[in-house]
């Protein structure tokens, strides 16, 4: 079973606030990602990370920001968020090909 | 074109049936070939990995076909635990050579 978690579990909160979901991995993976996916729709990769003070942006644009100053730690920063912002959002760590995802944060902007 | 294609479904099949999901991939140069699976408003979790030779594990049978470029799972004696979407990931033409997942398909089992 995979170490990765994820907070908050769900969130709602209003337009224009700032949030930050949290992603931590203790298996010293050093790759993660983050990947945003509707109700039945496909996963899109947003961001993702080869290690400690490496980020990329992933296939799909995204208004968010993320950070890798720890191996652990992956954080997702949302500076202003819109109702468009709502999905669930699923974090993801591997060491080689193999990715495992934590519970994911299911995000709704009113 | 996408690069991993896979039949939507849903698949409705009884309980005890042989169910067949196929997904081609664009990319002849992938290496790594996986399926997930993933419940109704869960994660994804990895259910097996896909090698040249084909592989089982218990009632799944996982096939790779290069030289169509197709990734095959079979699940036999399906069991309503089953039910779920099956993800085709195959390491993709994205850049740093990472995974890209298919949209799925739907299975659903019933009794």
């Amino acid at each position: 079973e995979a170490d990765i978690y994820q907070t908050p579990r769900y969130l709602v909160i209003g337009t224009g606030k700032k949030i930050t979901l949290e992603c931590s991995q203790t298996m010293g993976h050093d790759k993660m990602y983050w990947y945003q996916q509707d109700p039945g729709m496909e996963l899109h990769l947003i961001h993702y990370s080869y290690g400690v003070n490496s980020t990329e942006k992933g296939d799909l644009s995204s208004e968010s920001t993320v950070s890798r100053i720890r191996t652990e730690h992956f954080p997702l920063t949302l500076e202003s968020a819109r109702p468009s912002h709502t999905s669930q959002y699923l974090c993801a760590s591997s060491f080689s090909y193999e990715q495992y995802f934590g519970p994911g944060t299911r995000l709704t902007v009113t | 074109r996408k690069e991993v294609e896979q039949d939507p479904g849903p698949f409705n099949v009884p309980e005890g049936a042989t169910v067949a999901f196929n997904c081609t991939y664009s990319n002849s140069a992938s290496q790594s070939f996986f399926w997930y699976r993933q419940d109704c408003r869960k994660e994804p979790k990895l259910l097996m990995s896909v090698y040249s030779s084909g592989n089982e594990d218990g009632r799944f049978t996982a096939q790779l076909n290069r030289a169509s470029q197709y990734i095959s799972l079979l699940i036999r004696d399906s069991k309503l635990s089953d039910s779920a979407t099956y993800l085709c990931v195959v390491n993709g033409e994205n850049a740093g050579n990472m995974l890209t997942f298919g949209g799925g398909t739907r299975l659903m089992v019933k009794p």
